[in-house]
């Protein structure tokens, strides 16, 4: 059973930090790997999906690295801004014949002014 | 492209009904549709899965007789939630797929909040 796990759970950051997100998930059989964003009682906005053969992908000043044999995805977030204040859910597409998206609980980002 | 919505965005509801969300593809046909729920702090799971024209296929632990899945047409699934108890509250989200291509890229829905009071 696919397991995804966020760390941190919650982050606060001033405005103008670099920092990074992690995600890591149990199986490695996945077909590609997702970052959304959630903001406060609403649905998800996909961020950037990364294919298990690519090792990373960018938009703008995001980019998200996968490295499937170890289980671990990172999401980095450059020069951030009090509008990048949201949950990140990261979650992977797996299972076979019987695929499925499976997510972690999410890291919410705070970026003070 | 690719926008999926869903209706209602928020439902308040009694001790014992029912309540039906519907989720629509807007400008796109959707092969397969997925139902997930979002507690406060938790991750989304994922409830069902639907296939145009044919029977969901449910989560283990999910009952299918509680959360009944309709998806008749392309564009339009409906998720039933009968005889509604405050254990039910939570966020609905709905996604689909794009018919014809790979089911890998799902498009979410805003999604609905239920409260059961």
């Amino acid at each position: 059973k696919q397991e995804v796990t966020q760390i941190p759970a919650a982050l606060s950051v001033p405005e103008g930090e670099n920092l990074v997100l992690n995600c890591s998930f149990t199986d490695s059989a996945i077909y590609n790997l997702q970052w959304f964003r959630q903001d406060p009682g609403k649905g998800l906005t996909s961020l950037l999906l990364i294919q298990s053969s690519q090792r990373e992908q960018t938009s703008g000043r995001l980019n998200a690295s996968l490295d499937k044999s170890s289980g671990r995805s990172t999401l980095y977030i450059a020069a951030s801004q009090p509008g990048d204040s949201a949950t990140y859910l990261c979650a992977v597409f797996s299972g076979g014949s019987n695929y499925k998206l499976t997510f972690g609980k999410g890291t919410l980002l705070t970026v003070n002014p | 492209g690719a926008v999926v919505s869903q209706h209602p965005s928020r439902v308040i509801c009694k001790s014992g009904t029912s309540v039906k969300i519907e989720c629509r593809s807007l400008d796109f046909q959707a092969t397969t549709m997925f139902w997930y729920r979002q507690f406060p702090k938790k991750s989304l799971m994922l409830m069902a899965t639907s296939n145009e024209g044919s029977k969901a296929t449910y989560e283990q632990g999910v009952e299918k007789d509680k959360f009944l899945i309709n998806h008749a047409s392309l564009t339009l699934s409906t998720l039933t939630v009968t005889s509604a108890h405050p254990e039910d509250s939570s966020f609905y989200i709905c996604s689909a797929t794009l018919a014809g291509v790979s089911t890998d890229t799902q498009y979410f829905g805003p999604g609905t909040r239920l409260t059961v009071l």
